[in-house]
């Protein structure tokens, strides 16, 4: 079964902490891992794509990594901000192009 | 750059009832994709379209649910008839090519009394 786990569900921290968000995917095959962010009541907005052949990619304060062997992907966000408070998800890529994706972690960023 | 449309935002309906969902792509993607998102749960696809080809409709429930791409740009998704268990987001997203990246919808969300 191709499952993608997100943990932790909820995260709390104080504005300016740098967090990790971890993602692990049971199939090593993996097309690409896509991270995006959903506000409450909202679609999903792409953060980050990052291809099977790469091992990160960055976008101003967020990092995304890649380890295919161990089936994991992390999201680094730096300088944490209220306005980053969201649910983050990530998705695992298909070959068929489409997305399998996890439950998501609830990220708050208290000022 | 105009994103992905869907309507209705909002829909309310008895059980048994049917519903329809409308989604017009961003121009120039060829790939459209249907995710049921329950509360709670991370999205989970219904139906991929490739143009107006099928590429993976799996899980789709095809009892009660349909899709399609007519003519290649807008889809529309039914429910017919509506259970409680359909009560839920329906994301639409599309990519300019396969295994790109997806751009969502806003969402059209389904409650079902």
């Amino acid at each position: 079964k191709q499952e993608v786990t997100q943990i932790p569900a909820a995260l709390s921290v104080p504005e300016g902490e740098n967090l990790v968000l971890n993602c692990s995917f049971t199939d090593s095959a993996i097309y690409n891992l896509q991270w995006f962010r959903q506000d409450p009541g909202k679609g999903l907005t792409s953060l980050l794509l990052i291809q099977s052949s790469q091992r990160e990619q960055t976008s101003g304060r967020l990092n995304a990594s890649l380890d295919k062997s161990s089936g994991r992907s992390t999201l680094y966000i730096a300088a944490s901000q209220p306005g980053d408070s969201a649910t983050y998800l990530c998705a695992r890529g298909r070959s068929q192009g489409n997305l399998i994706f996890g439950k998501g972690t609830k990220l708050s960023v208290k000022p | 750059e105009a994103g992905v449309a869907q309507s209705p935002r909002y829909k309310i309906i008895e059980k048994r009832q049917s519903v329809a969902f409308w989604c017009n792509p961003i121009s120039g993607h060829a790939t459209l994709y249907w995710y049921q998102q329950i509360l709670g749960q991370g999205p989970k696809l219904l139906i991929q379209f490739q143009n107006n080809g099928v590429v993976d409709d799996s899980q789709l429930p095809k009892d009660r649910f349909s899709a399609e791409r007519l003519k290649g740009v807008d889809s529309t998704l039914k429910i017919q008839p509506a259970k409680l268990e359909d009560s839920a987001v329906y994301l639409c997203a599309s990519s300019s090519d396969w295994g790109g990246e997806l751009f969502f919808g806003e969402g059209s969300r389904l409650t079902v009394l």
